[in-house]
């Protein structure tokens, strides 16, 4: 079946330390997108890439890298630098292009120990 | 620029009562419009879509929604309210003129809680 896996489900970060969250894709989109939800907040855009070897920042970029060297795979690092980087991240991917319905994997909740 | 607002953070219905939960959107041009659900600790699913065919759209489970351009309205609605509604709603709006190639404008979320 094609989808969005997301790992690892659950993930814990010490002080310092900087996190890497998997998202691949087997859908054959070219855009990815990457969310932070908090509650009551709804989802906030943190980067998206439209194709290969590119990706912008969204909304709340600051603390977060990415990159984007195959169509199927969009990680997302969570660096030292995010202060408060417990919230459940999520990864989507879309059909190129305004108006297209984006499909959501289930999500990594980041604790900090 | 796009937005969206739920008009509800919370809705309580019992079983076999209607579901209504609102929103209002804000948009430059005509918008494509999509309701999304979350159940707990999951990704959002795609209940249904609007994209200026017919105004009133059906999803799954027995979900529609009503684009009402005079009221910048996309409410959904459900005859009938089942155990496993009981999720997070998101009403989303994407595309029109100033928005970014692409790009979601998510709602708070309406939490809908079914009694039995």
């Amino acid at each position: 079946d094609g989808g969005i896996t997301q790992s690892p489900k659950y993930l814990f970060r010490k002080e310092g330390q900087n996190v890497t969250l998997s998202c691949e894709q087997n859908l054959n989109h070219d855009a990815m997108y990457w969310y932070r939800q908090d509650p009551g907040q709804g989802l906030r855009l943190i980067y998206y890439s439209q194709i290969v070897n590119d990706f912008q920042k969204g909304d709340i970029a600051e603390g977060y890298s990415v990159s984007r060297e195959k169509k199927e795979s969009f990680p997302l690092t969570v660096t030292s630098a995010q202060k408060n980087p417990t919230a459940f991240y999520l990864c989507a991917s879309s059909i190129r292009g305004d108006n297209q319905p984006q499909h959501f994997g289930d999500g990594t909740r980041l604790s900090i120990l | 620029a796009q937005s969206v607002t739920q008009l509800d953070s919370h809705v309580s219905v019992s079983e076999g009562t209607p579901v209504l939960l609102r929103c209002n959107y804000s948009s430059s041009y005509s918008p494509s419009l999509f309701w999304y659900v979350q159940h707990p600790n999951k990704g959002l699913q795609l209940l249904l879509k609007y994209t200026s065919a017919a105004t009133l759209v059906k999803g799954i489970n027995g979900f529609e929604a009503e684009f009402k351009k005079s009221e910048t309205s996309f409410h959904l609605t459900k005859p009938s309210a089942h155990m496993s509604d009981a999720a997070e709603y998101f009403c989303v709006v994407s595309g029109g003129r100033g928005s970014t190639l692409g790009r979601l404008y998510f709602g708070r979320g309406t939490q809908l809680t079914v009694w039995p």
